[in-house]
């Protein structure tokens, strides 16, 4: 199994700051066959279903706002939310679809400072 | 707009069996992969299971291997999950996911229904 571990487990930002979190995986998540990366970000607020954000390790969903930007090589990622809103106060979670099981990270909870 | 509802959630004792149920609506259903994924009280996002489009594939994490099952009718939108033998460690919400892109990707998410197993 591919085992994801995002870092940190909290931070908190001060509104209209940068929140950067990190996420690895046990081994790489690049297919050759189409060198994409299978890795995606999604955020879970309070008493809601998670929301997809990034897939495609960098392709932001339709609708997603432009201040969610997603990078990384083969097994290092990283999320960031630049200018944090008030409304970005969530858990977001990694996930690798390149196989099954499918896996996701232990969370990342973000909070306003 | 893309539309799911879960529902068959409650409270059952171990040993029992449940059944869940994902109604889809606002997209062409038999296009698309569905995923069960679960959220225990408190805690991290579990993948749970994936059933094709056309329901000739399943696959499953190892602890629900032999336990759940799943079908899907495609003529009614809709995928179920049956789950048999039921353990307090099953206890969570279960959400149903549409795929995306890639099959293995969780592009839609229900709104989940809660599992309880105690005596």
């Amino acid at each position: 199994d591919i085992v994801m571990t995002q870092s940190p487990d909290s931070l908190a930002v001060s509104l209209g700051e940068r929140a950067t979190i990190n996420c690895r995986s046990s081994q790489s998540v690049l297919h050759s066959s189409n060198n994409k990366k299978y890795l995606a970000w999604y955020q879970q607020k309070p008493g809601q279903p998670p929301k997809l954000l990034i897939y495609w390790a960098s392709t932001r969903e339709s609708g997603v706002p432009d201040r969610f930007s997603g990078s990384g090589s083969g097994t290092d990622f990283t999320l960031t939310i630049s200018g944090l809103q008030a409304e970005d106060v969530a858990v977001y979670y990694c996930q690798q679809y390149y196989n099954t099981p499918l896996t996701f990270g232990g969370g990342t909870k973000v909070e306003i400072k | 707009q893309v539309q799911l509802v879960e529902s068959g959630g409650g409270v059952v004792q171990p040993g029992r069996s449940l059944r869940l149920s994902c109604a889809a609506s606002g997209f062409t259903f038999p296009d698309y992969g569905i995923h069960w994924v679960r959220q225990a009280p408190g805690k991290g996002l579990e993948w749970v299971a994936l059933i094709s489009y056309d329901g000739n594939n399943q696959y499953c994490t190892d602890s629900v291997k032999g336990r759940f099952t799943l079908s899907r009718d495609n003529s009614k939108n809709m995928v179920f999950l049956q789950m048999n033998n039921l353990r307090a460690e099953d206890t969570a919400v279960y959400y149903c996911a549409k795929s995306g892109e890639s099959k293995n990707l969780f592009q839609h998410w229900g709104q989940g229904t809660l599992v309880i197993v105690s005596s």
